[in-house]
């Protein structure tokens, strides 16, 4: 498998554009994750889905955040409009079932937004 | 609320000596704890887990403590190398939802 792939990489953007990230998590994993790091606040939890239902979105900071995943292979973290504050990593990350513990995260994508 | 703190400075060591890392929570019993190692504009990598149960795990070069009394994990990699330079993250787990609490992470720095 090649594991969690994200994109795109990096993404530079003018405050007030929607921006789209996306993740394809690990084939036959149960759970998927989006988190945001920063320098500040390091890794936050912004959502998590099982089977395809997101569970918990408390760490979704405002409305301009949402996050879909239609099926299992694909899930969209999107942020309308962006603003500066918005600027950081964010990693998707995928875990097989509820009895193991290791997360295994995407290389991110860098948003940068102006 | 759970609050994990790890060492914000740099930790510098020399190759082949051995680096410890440390990981102190506060407010909870984690059923478990995890260590990442994180490279630059990379993601997390997993590279140990140990339970509230274990006293001690170890990996090739890698070993952990738990120490649920001191609420304190302890990492470390022996015989270190300069390929073992990267930032080390702790993780606990949550009180719901399988949720992990991160630490901000140590930069760890091995020198020739």
């Amino acid at each position: 498998d090649a594991g969690v792939i994200q994109s795109p990489r990096h993404e530079v953007t003018e405050m007030g554009q929607e921006v789209t990230l996306r993740c394809k998590p690990i084939s036959g994993h149960d759970y998927l994750f989006w988190y945001r790091q920063t320098m500040m606040r390091g890794l936050e939890l912004l959502i998590y889905f099982n089977n395809n239902v997101p569970i918990d979105d408390s760490g979704m900071p405002e409305d301009r955040f949402s996050a879909k995943m239609p099926n299992a292979s694909f899930s969209t973290l999107k942020i309308q409009p962006s603003e500066p504050r918005d600027s950081a990593v964010y990693f998707c990350a995928s875990k097989q079932d509820q009895n193991t513990g290791e997360l295994f995260f995407g290389e991110g994508s860098r948003l940068t937004v102006l | 609320s759970q609050k994990i703190e790890q060492n914000s400075e740099a930790l510098n060591i020399q190759e082949g000596k051995t680096a410890t890392l440390t990981c102190n929570y506060t407010n909870y019993s984690p059923a478990y704890l995890q260590w990442y190692r994180q490279d630059p504009g990379r993601g997390p990598v997993f590279l140990l887990l140990i339970r509230e149960n274990e006293k001690e795990k170890r990996k090739e070069r890698l070993k952990v403590t738990f120490d649920t009394t001191l609420k304190q994990s302890l990492f470390h990699i022996t015989a270190s190398q300069p390929a073992d330079s990267a930032t080390y993250l702790c993780a606990i787990r949550g009180d719901s939802n399988y949720q992990l609490i991160w630490g901000a992470g140590t930069k760890l720095i091995i020198k020739p």
